[in-house]
């Protein structure tokens, strides 16, 4: 299995315009999660989808923001209009959820670095 | 999820072995012990995890105390590439819920 796949993996963009970032996830799972990182703030949760419905997006930071899962093998985060402050790495994972315990591993793609200027 | 403590940095020699412990004294009994680890510039990887037993694999070991209060992660024989900020997380499986990452502690291989 090729893992989770990101693209772009690098985006410079300019303030006021609109990013789009991809997820394929790793074929089977039915969990699909994004993050952010930043020095500051470290790893964070953003929104979470489990069989393509969005089930938690309280992590999401505000409107400018929205995720979308279209399918299984399907996933993007939009940020409109885009702001300096929203540069970080953002990384896709997921896992699937499996009746034997303590195995809803998540796997994470190689992340998108986003450069707002 | 209870909370995990990690020392922020470690140094260990090349081709020794790497034990980097974790405290989790508010553990509770369903909550699983996980840990990743993150190369710069790379998502976070995988490793290991366990609920009571020891565990072992490819990567590394997992000792978790009898009142699994603490546990170590061991790589037997550390290399240049296991340079990497590794993460220690308490969690109950089977949740779908998020990973939380805490700060984890900065592993510097020596050569």
């Amino acid at each position: 299995d090729a893992g989770v796949i990101q693209s772009p993996r690098h985006e410079v963009t300019e303030m006021g315009q609109e990013v789009t970032l991809r997820c394929k996830p790793i074929s089977g799972h039915d969990y699909l999660f994004w993050y952010r990182q930043t020095m500051m703030r470290g790893l964070e949760l953003l929104i979470y989808f489990n069989n393509n419905v969005p089930i938690d997006d309280s992590g999401m930071p505000e409107d400018r923001f929205s995720a979308k899962m279209p399918n299984a093998s399907f996933s993007t985060l939009k940020i409109q209009p885009s702001e300096p402050r929203d540069s970080a790495v953002y990384f896709c994972a997921s896992s699937l959820m499996q009746q034997r315990e303590g195995t809803d591993t998540q796997y994470f793609g190689p992340g998108t670095r986003l450069t707002v200027l | 999820d209870a909370k995990t403590t990690q020392p922020p940095s470690m140094d260990c020699a090349e081709g020794r072995a790497a034990n980097l412990p974790c405290n989790h004294s508010t553990i509770s009994g369903n909550e699983y012990v996980y840990w990743y680890r993150q190369i710069h510039s790379q998502g976070p990887q995988y490793i290991i995890h366990g609920l009571k037993n020891n565990e072992t694999n490819e990567m590394a070991s997992l000792i978790i105390t009898e009142d699994r209060k603490s546990s170590t992660l061991i790589l037997p024989h550390a290399t240049l590439r296991d340079t990497a900020v590794y993460y220690c997380i308490v969690r109950v499986a089977n949740t779908g819920n998020q990973f939380y990452f805490g700060t984890g502690t900065s592993l510097t291989v020596i050569p």
